[in-house]
């Protein structure tokens, strides 16, 4: 059983650039969660996507948006990136029959912005 | 004032000893609360879930606290593989989590 699979593990990006990440949830969940972690900070919540809809979301700015699909994956997409934006960015699944708190996690993307 | 506080670290501990990390909330509606662990350079994975009641599993014990918004993790006869950040952990519903900081633990020979 294939667990939350994040795509691409690492991303050096310059500022002003936009950048896309990819999350495939675990077999089973119908919701996506994305964080972000910066250096040496708990990870903060950037918005929920249940089907195919954005649910819930953090305080972050406009310039974070996202998708999620028929099949559940999701993508994060951030334009305009500042240097601020460098993280380690989180997707969790959650859903079906394990219920909606449990959530598990992707191994993330280090996303660099320079 | 942050929404989750923990101790700040790291704990530098002998293995065999006992260490309690602490926690503190501050929505009261808050629903459900959680410990995960995060190793170094990983993502966080579940350790516990976090009853009213108190609840153990294994070497590790968790209490909640409602009225004072507090949340505790005692961890006994600490191993080296215990080594990682602790991650306090609430939600007030739908499943979206507010992690704290982290606590730091160091467990060596």
């Amino acid at each position: 059983d294939a667990g939350v699979t994040q795509s691409p593990t690492h991303l050096i990006k310059t500022r002003g650039q936009q950048v896309t990440l990819r999350c495939s949830p675990k077999s089973g969940h119908d919701t996506v969660s994305w964080y972000q972690q910066a250096l040496g900070q708990g990870p903060q919540f950037i918005f929920q996507y249940y089907e195919e809809e954005e649910r819930q979301r953090g305080n972050f700015p406009d310039r974070f948006s996202g998708h999620q699909f028929p099949n559940y994956s999701s993508e994060l997409n951030v334009n305009a990136l500042l240097l601020g934006d460098s993280a380690l960015y989180l997707c969790a699944s959650s859903g079906g029959a394990g219920g909606y708190n449990e959530q598990f996690f992707g191994p993330g993307t280090r996303l660099t912005v320079l | 004032r942050k929404e989750v506080e923990q101790d700040p670290g790291p704990f530098n501990v002998p293995e065999g000893a006992t260490v309690a990390f602490n926690c503190t909330y501050s929505n009261s509606a808050s629903q459900s609360f959680f410990w995960y662990r995060q190793d170094c350079r990983k993502e966080p994975k579940l350790l516990m879930s976090v009853y009213s009641s108190g609840n153990e599993d294994g070497r590790f014990t968790a209490q909640l606290n409602r009225a004072s918004q507090y949340i505790s993790l005692l961890i006994r006869d600490s191993k080296l593989s215990d080594s990682a950040t602790y991650l306090c952990v609430v939600t007030p519903g739908y499943s979206t989590l507010t992690f704290g900081k982290g606590t730091m633990l160091l467990v060596s020979p």
